[in-house]
């Protein structure tokens, strides 16, 4: 069945350092992918999306990019900030019936 | 736009207890999911309506867990009776149809069960 695999953490990284976050995904069919970003004490909401293949989501300064070739959809951002510390979770929304599959998450902490 | 709406936001009950949960989802969103997370784990989807029918409740442990949702709107997930593994926090999601549509999650509702 369809699945998401992400990078584990915590991911620990120093105020404007560059992140990457690895998501790859196994899908039949032609998924849409997500990643979904959870602050502290809050609920989940969504960062970015990408639709189909080599399409870039992109959002605060966070770009992703769905790779169909390595099924892959990494999450970058080039200068992380102390405020981006939470947990991020990839996802796949598949072509069958809808369902979304979720990645175990990967948590982040940027030091200043 | 109101987003998805959980009640209560905690909850604290002892392992045998019964215990339900409700959501309302945005207007319009054919789709409703329920989803546990683990501290420390990403969602698990439970169970899956689309309008009032469900699409799937493959994970959902049917001894102990019953979810509705009423006239293809409100929903509501019981546990009974709980059990200690039962901690957790349940995620209500709506999403509209269509290619490429997100989930739009609640706040969620944090069950410790002791």
């Amino acid at each position: 069945g369809d699945s998401v695999t992400q990078m584990e953490g915590p991911v620990t990284l120093s105020e404007e350092a560059f992140l990457t976050i690895n998501c790859t995904y196994t899908a039949t069919g032609y998924p849409s992918l997500f990643w979904y970003v959870q602050y502290p004490g809050e609920g989940l909401q969504l960062l970015l999306k990408a639709t189909k293949a080599d399409d870039k989501g992109s959002n605060k300064g966070f770009e992703a990019t769905y790779r169909k070739e390595t099924t892959s959809f990494h999450l970058e951002k080039g200068s992380v900030q102390v405020s981006d510390s939470a947990v991020y979770f990839c996802a796949l929304r598949g072509d069958d019936f809808n369902k979304f599959y979720f990645g175990s998450g990967t948590k982040l902490n940027v030091k200043p | 736009e109101a987003g998805v709406a959980q009640s209560p936001r905690y909850k604290i009950i002892e392992k045998r207890q019964s215990v339900a949960f409700w959501c309302n989802p945005i207007s319009g969103h054919a789709t409703l999911y329920w989803y546990q997370q683990i501290l420390g784990q990403g969602p698990k989807l439970l169970i899956q309506f689309q309008n009032n029918g469900v699409v799937d409740d493959s994970q959902l442990p049917k001894d102990r867990f019953s979810a509705e949702r009423l006239k293809g709107v409100d929903s509501t997930l019981k546990i009974q009776p709980a059990k200690l593994e039962d901690s957790a926090v349940y995620l209500c999601a709506s999403s509209p149809e269509g290619r490429g549509a997100e989930a739009f999650f609640g706040q969620g509702t944090r069950l410790t069960v002791v």
